[in-house]
């Protein structure tokens, strides 16, 4: 049974700093990690997908890593800013079966402060 | 339309009572999918429908919650005689995915259904 786990569960960082969220999972066997950000009251918006056969994928200021040999995941935020104040999401995507249904972490809460 | 709409945004209820929370899809969206998030706590898989495959019901945690799904379109996940535990965000999201199985396509969430019961 795939578990996710994200660590830290929140974090605080001063605008302009690089950070890095972690994504851990149990089940190496994945079809693709991804990363979603949620905004209080709203869903959540995909941010980037890392097929299993891909190491990472760049979008803007972020970048998301992939290790399935060591079931891990990062994302990385350059500089960041005070809109980058979220929920960030990561999910895990099995191969198997006939769904496509998503495991998901906890999330970790980012503050960004100016 | 534009994006994927759930209403109510907000519904108080009574322990006991029947709710029905709606989802209407990205046109063109074959599969669509119900996700509860309780307070605190990731995303917990419900129900999952693709096309005129049977849906995925492993996720439903009892007898007293079922989803219909008409064609491609609405879908309303009802709740019977409500629970205080089952207070959460109810949260759908539809995607391109052509067939059953894992799938690329990027999933798109609607702003969900805060489920409160007394």
């Amino acid at each position: 049974k795939q578990e996710v786990t994200q660590i830290p569960a929140a974090l605080s960082v001063p605008e302009g700093e690089n950070l890095v969220l972690n994504c851990s999972f149990t089940d190496s066997a994945i079809y693709n990690l991804q990363w979603f950000r949620q905004d209080p009251g709203k869903g959540l918006t995909s941010l980037l997908l890392i097929q299993s056969s891909q190491r990472e994928q760049t979008s803007g200021r972020l970048n998301a890593s992939l290790d399935k040999s060591s079931g891990r995941s990062t994302l990385y935020i350059a500089a960041s800013q005070p809109g980058d104040s979220a929920t960030y999401l990561c999910a895990a995507q099995n191969y198997g079966g006939a769904t496509n249904k998503l495991i998901f972490g906890t999330g970790t809460l980012l503050a960004v402060q100016p | 339309g534009a994006g994927v709409s759930q209403s109510p945004s907000n519904k108080v209820t009574e322990k006991g009572k029947d709710v029905e929370l709606r989802c209407d899809p990205i046109s063109g969206h074959t599969a669509l999918y119900w996700y509860r998030q309780r307070l605190g706590q990731g995303l917990e898989f419900l129900i999952y429908f693709q096309g005129n495959s049977a849906p995925d019901k492993s996720g439903l945690p009892s007898d007293r919650f079922s989803a219909e799904r008409t064609g491609e379109s609405v879908s309303t996940l009802t709740i019977q005689r409500t629970q205080q535990e089952d207070s959460a965000v109810y949260l759908c999201a539809s995607s391109l995915a052509r067939r059953p199985g894992p799938t690329n396509e990027k999933l798109f969430f609607g702003s969900g259904t805060q489920l409160s019961v007394l």
